[in-house]
């Protein structure tokens, strides 16, 4: 059964860091594109980065352009999120998502599955 | 960016009744566009991708039609499963999502 499991959500203060992972098992991981997608009442759903299967590719929403990094560690099945100088509008729930390659064909290029999501918190 | 405009925004149906769901872009995204589903407290589950594939396991009462702009999900005749919020998602220029269309028993 493919699973991806977040982790490293929490409450954070206006200017601070935090670190998210996802571990994946159930398939091979170096395969996929993984993904960060997020989710707030207010906005909805936004796409916030991407990497390739080697993790030489990366791009990122531009709300979160500069401040977050994603990366990825094939050997561990793991993909992570650093998020620094995080504001209260990147308060959301974030979930790890296998896919999201833009070039990608077939249902691999889409966002396939998505984890159960962790909750990210900001707020003094 | 290229934005997806979902309506209804709310469905009120009955079990064993049709539903359409509607996905306008603001720009052609030619077929590059998916459909998930949503429950509460859970993640999404990809229903259809490239406007009319059904992804692993989806029943074939859903299915998607549409080119372009105009999208449409259909699912033929709804189970209890069935009510929860979908989503419609385009990858034409990068990624974005509509705001959803909750189907809700009535």
């Amino acid at each position: 059964e493919v699973q991806l499991v977040e982790s490293g959500g929490g409450l954070v203060q206006p200017g601070g860091s935090l670190r998210l992972s996802c571990a994946a098992s159930g398939f091979t991981f170096n395969d996929f594109w993984m993904s960060w997608v997020r989710q707030t009442p207010g906005k909805g759903l936004e796409w916030v980065a991407n990497t390739n299967e080697a993790g030489g590719e990366r791009y990122y929403a531009d709300s979160v352009k500069g401040r977050f990094i994603i990366s990825r560690d094939n050997a561990k099945n793991s993909v992570y999120l650093q998020m620094t100088s995080l504001r209260v509008e990147d308060a959301a729930v974030y979930y790890c998502v296998r896919g999201g390659g833009l070039a990608v064909s077939g249902t691999k290029g889409w966002f396939d599955p998505w984890g159960q999501g962790t909750l990210v918190t900001v707020s003094s | 960016e290229i934005v997806l405009t979902q309506s209804p925004a709310t469905l009120s149906l009955s079990p064993g009744e049709r539903a359409t769901l509607s996905c306008r872009a603001s720009q052609s995204i030619a077929g590059y566009l998916a459909w998930y589903q949503q429950k509460p407290g859970q993640g999404l589950r990809l229903l259809m991708y490239d406007v009319s594939n059904r992804a692993t396991g989806i029943p074939a009462r859903f299915s998607g039609s549409g080119s372009g702009t105009d999208f449409t999900l259909t699912i033929t005749s709804l189970e209890p499963e069935d009510f929860a919020i979908y989503y419609c998602q385009q990858r034409s220029g990068w990624f974005t999502f509509g705001g959803g269309t909750k189907v809700e028993i009535k």
